[in-house]
């Protein structure tokens, strides 16, 4: 089974500043796409960003980027000029090739400072 | 173009209660999902659905039940609630099980914070 891990459960950043949020996971499979879901007090579930595992390029979404090492299973997000809006509960997420359940970290809350 | 909707969004039980969520969608999915989010642990899934008639079992079935007679509506039942249920419960769907093109985005509903006391 997929597992997918978000060790920081809480991160900060100061408005205009960038910020990087963790991500790793385990699979045995080779073929998967992974995804970076954004969650506003509002509770609704926005798709910020998404990386094809067999796509060595990094995904990037304006100020918001993602570093994808295959071989270490890391999937981080980069928010770059970060603004108030970005405040939020962060999740990542892995989606096998081959069917179409979403297996979810835990989240991470991010703060912003003006 | 409404979505995925659900209702209701907030809704307290009394242990040993029924009630059904509901969820539907416009978009005529073919896959349907629920999740249930708890806080440190994030969104795991309950049930799904890969088309009409068609349902099974995710990571954390115990407690709910879930039918699918159209391709609108997946209806998630809790049959006697348990202050263990109390969470917030998502709804997602997406074109297919499969992934590609349009299929790799699954959109949610705005969710169901049930409490049970």
């Amino acid at each position: 089974a997929q597992t997918v891990t978000q060790s920081q459960p809480e991160m900060s950043v100061q408005e205009a500043e960038t910020v990087t949020l963790s991500c790793t996971y385990d699979t045995s499979e080779s073929d998967y796409y992974l995804f970076w879901y954004k969650q506003p007090p509002s509770r609704q579930m926005i798709l910020v960003i998404r990386q094809e595992a067999y796509k060595q390029q990094n995904a990037t979404e304006n100020r918001f980027s993602v570093n994808f090492q295959k071989a270490a299973k890391s999937f981080s997000l980069k928010i770059s000029d970060s603004q108030l809006g970005d405040a939020a509960m962060y999740f990542c997420a892995y989606r096998s090739a081959s069917y179409g359940k979403l297996t979810f970290g835990q989240g991470t809350i991010l703060t912003v400072h003006p | 173009n409404a979505g995925v909707t659900q209702t209701p969004k907030f809704q307290v039980l009394k242990t040993g209660q029924s009630m059904t969520l509901q969820c539907a969608q416009d978009m005529n999915h073919e896959y349907m999902s629920w999740y249930r989010q708890d806080p440190g642990m994030g969104l795991r899934l309950i049930h799904y659905s890969v088309g009409a008639g068609i349902t099974d079992q995710g990571e954390v079935p115990n407690g709910y039940n879930v039918s699918r007679s159209t391709t609108e509506d997946f209806p998630l039942r809790l049959l006697s609630a348990a202050p263990s249920q109390t969470s917030v419960y998502f709804c997602a769907s997406s074109y297919s099980e499969g992934v590609g093109g349009q299929n790799e985005k699954l959109f949610f509903g705005s969710g169901t914070q049930l409490s049970v006391l």
